[in-house]
């Protein structure tokens, strides 16, 4: 069995300032962990995905995650927010087919 | 055109009508996937064809219909649909269904349905 947990449902920040997107996962696998974006009235545009290579993944956008074994997590962070930013996030894992979060809405003021 | 395309981008229907949704991928992938967004619902994976074969269906109520041609078009047919069908349904693609789901992939924008 497998899950994934996002641990906000909506994060606001200002432009400019960091972004982090928390997520946690359970895999009986060793599993492949995605982040999309979702924009309004937009399909889902691949961010970065981690399949048991670096850890450290860089994505588009100056987006980048880190698995992290230990903690189960695969946090999704940006050092500087842009307003374009805003828009619904999506951690997945894939121990065999994909299982989605609940999705975080991240929002950026100016 | 490039990448999912999704047709049509709207759609109304009322509970006895028949419809179909059309999702066509200019990738050259051979798996394609319908999902059903709904609100506050994390995405639920509804069908996989691989090699036009369908080799998921992920308890879906038989008033939802799929159809692939070929690897590059995949039909949801809609006959009897009930208000809670209302949803964005998305269509996806991939090169192929790896083991282990490590295969990314490129999402449609989507076709949002209101069922009366």
């Amino acid at each position: 069995a497998q899950s994934v947990t996002q641990l906000d449902s909506h994060v606001s920040v200002s432009e400019g300032t960091p972004v982090l997107l928390r997520c946690n996962y359970s895999s009986s696998y060793s599993p492949s962990l995605f982040w999309y974006v979702q924009h309004p009235n937009k399909g889902l545009q691949l961010l970065l995905k981690y399949t048991s290579a670096a850890t450290l993944v860089k994505g588009i956008n100056g987006f980048e995650a880190e698995f992290k074994k230990s903690e189960t997590s695969f946090h999704l962070t940006k050092p500087s927010a842009h307003m374009s930013d805003a828009a619904e996030y999506f951690c997945v894992v894939s121990g065999g087919k994909l299982t989605f979060g609940q999705g975080t809405i991240l929002t950026v003021h100016p | 055109e490039t990448g999912v395309t999704q047709t049509p981008r709207h759609l109304v229907m009322g509970m006895t009508n028949k419809k179909s949704l059309k999702c066509e991928q200019h990738l050259g992938h051979n798996a394609m996937y319908w999902y059903k967004q709904s609100a506050k619902k994390p995405l639920e994976l509804m069908f996989v064809y691989n090699f036009k074969e369908q080799t998921e269906n992920n308890s879906v109520p038989s008033r939802f219909s799929p159809e692939c041609p070929n690897s590059s078009h995949l039909f949801l047919h809609l006959h009897t649909l009930q208000p809670e069908d209302s949803a964005l349904y998305l269509c996806a693609s991939s090169q192929e269904v790896l083991a282990g789901g490590r295969e990314t992939q490129y999402f449609g924008p989507g076709t949002r349905l209101l069922v009366l």
